[in-house]
């Protein structure tokens, strides 16, 4: 059982550069969400999905976009790579919105923009 | 966006004492769900311990254990006989138990545990 898979682990991205991060889950989870994890501050929801073909936008969208196809993919777009967007990232997915399960996260992906 | 508060970004504790962790949030909602996540070096975020707003009863996990005060909005995580594998960052996070249930994070604690 893989869980949630997210490619790459680590980039290196020049400004300007487009990119995807890759996330994957092959437990049929209906929700799945991506985060950003700076120093100081936690993990910020960028972009969440609460099924296919549903997106909705978090506390720090801009500059990011999503599409949910699938259940099982959900890629998360720079279109326009900048320094302030060298981070963590982390998608994570679970089970209905409405049972009381735990969010399964993947291992991450480091970003570095320069 | 609920507010997930982290009052100490370092904290330490010798190894086999109890540690306890601080956490405040802020809600205007009856229902809702708070947990403990764990980051070791690895990156990995790993669950805790969690707690359902409506149970009075504090929530515990082995050498894990959670303060509750619903009216003060406080949720603080005590880390019995702590050991060396306990040193991460700890997240503490509350999600809704409506609407799209995103999971909002403070900001932090790194602990460090002393052999």
């Amino acid at each position: 059982n893989a869980g949630v898979t997210q490619t790459p682990k680590f980039q290196v991205l020049k400004t300007g550069q487009s990119m995807t991060l890759q996330c994957a889950q092959d437990m049929n989870h209906e929700y799945m969400s991506w985060y950003r994890q700076d120093p100081g501050m936690g993990l910020r929801l960028i972009h969440y999905s609460v099924g296919a073909g549903i997106t909705d936008q978090g506390e720090v969208p801009n500059g990011y976009n999503v599409s949910r196809s699938t259940t099982e993919d959900f890629p998360l777009r720079l279109l326009s790579a900048a320094p302030s967007q060298t981070s963590v990232y982390f998608c994570a997915s679970r089970r209905p919105v409405s049972l009381n399960t735990e969010a399964f996260f993947g291992q991450g992906t480091r970003l570095t923009v320069v | 966006a609920q507010t997930v508060t982290q009052s100490q970004p370092e904290m330490s504790v010798q190894e086999a004492e109890t540690v306890t962790l601080s956490c405040t949030y802020d809600t205007s909602e009856s229902d809702y769900y708070l947990f403990w996540y764990k980051q070791p070096p690895s990156r990995q975020m790993i669950l805790v311990i969690r707690q359902e707003a409506y149970k009075q009863q504090n929530a515990t996990e082995n050498r894990f254990s959670v303060n509750f005060q619903k009216a003060a909005k406080s949720f603080s995580l005590k880390i019995s006989d702590s050991q060396l594998g306990d040193a991460a960052m700890y997240f503490c996070a509350y999600r809704s138990a409506s609407g799209a249930n995103n999971l909002f994070f403070g900001t932090g604690t790194r602990l460090t545990v002393i052999p």
